[in-house]
């Protein structure tokens, strides 16, 4: 079952703006971390944010999480046309199980 | 981090019939993981293969649809049994970092298309 939601579903912008998703879940986390998937494909790694940790920054990426609402968000700064994907949210408990628990995701759509 | 190969990445599938998709990875992992991509949906864990004992599967997911095989840590493969339409989605596996919840992210497989016609 799904951990949690992220919004917006799909988000279009112009190269060089902005774009901020969000991402809540639902239990106790021991990490949250981003993903990205080019159209239907494997996804690729972005960013790992532990639940000690409130912000973090990877080039042109930062996220944010705040476990007492149980939220993050990514933001790409100055974004480009190469960076239209799927983006989810994923997260690993604190049981250690390994497992990984994603999100809903959101589309984003850069326009040149 | 590891590199994981996927096979098939596509097959077109008559219903009923069964397949099996292999992925192999370049080192010994411990955690290793399959999962489910429904059509503009997002993906969905259907279990955690285990080396030398048998796959855990989560809520929703049954050993006589999905068998899964783990013969040793670089190796594993999911077979999508008596397949009907529904079953028509990507399926990916997964390894998770050496430790899991370690600086690095998860490795996934490349996806296999799976159409069931």
């Amino acid at each position: 079952s799904q951990q949690g939601e992220e919004d917006p579903q799909a988000l279009s912008i112009q190269e060089g703006e902005n774009a901020t998703m969000n991402c809540s879940y639902k239990t106790s986390i021991n990490n949250l971390q981003w993903y990205r998937q080019n159209s239907g494909r494997g996804l690729v790694h972005l960013i790992l944010i532990r639940s000690n940790e409130r912000e973090k920054h990877s080039g042109r990426l930062r996220v944010t999480l705040d476990t007492s609402k149980k939220s993050s968000s990514l933001l790409i700064t100055a974004s480009r046309a190469a960076d239209t994907a799927s983006y989810f949210c994923a997260t690993g408990f604190s049981s250690n199980t390994g497992k990984l628990i994603f999100g809903q995701g959101t589309t984003l759509q850069v326009k040149p | 981090s590891a590199v994981i190969s996927q096979k098939p990445s596509r097959d077109i599938c008559q219903r009923g019939t069964s397949l099996t998709i292999q992925c192999q990875v370049d080192s010994q992992v411990t955690m290793m993981f399959w999962y489910r991509q429904q059509p503009g949906q997002s993906l969905t864990l259907i279990a955690t293969a285990n080396q030398g004992s048998e796959a855990t599967y989560e809520s929703g997911f049954v050993i006589d649809k999905f068998p899964i095989s783990r013969p040793n840590l670089t190796f594993s493969t999911l077979t999508v049994s008596n397949m009907s339409p529904e079953d028509s989605s990507i399926y990916l596996c997964s390894v998770a970092p050496v430790p899991p919840g370690g600086p690095g992210g998860y490795t996934f497989g490349s996806g296999t298309r799976l159409t069931v016609v």
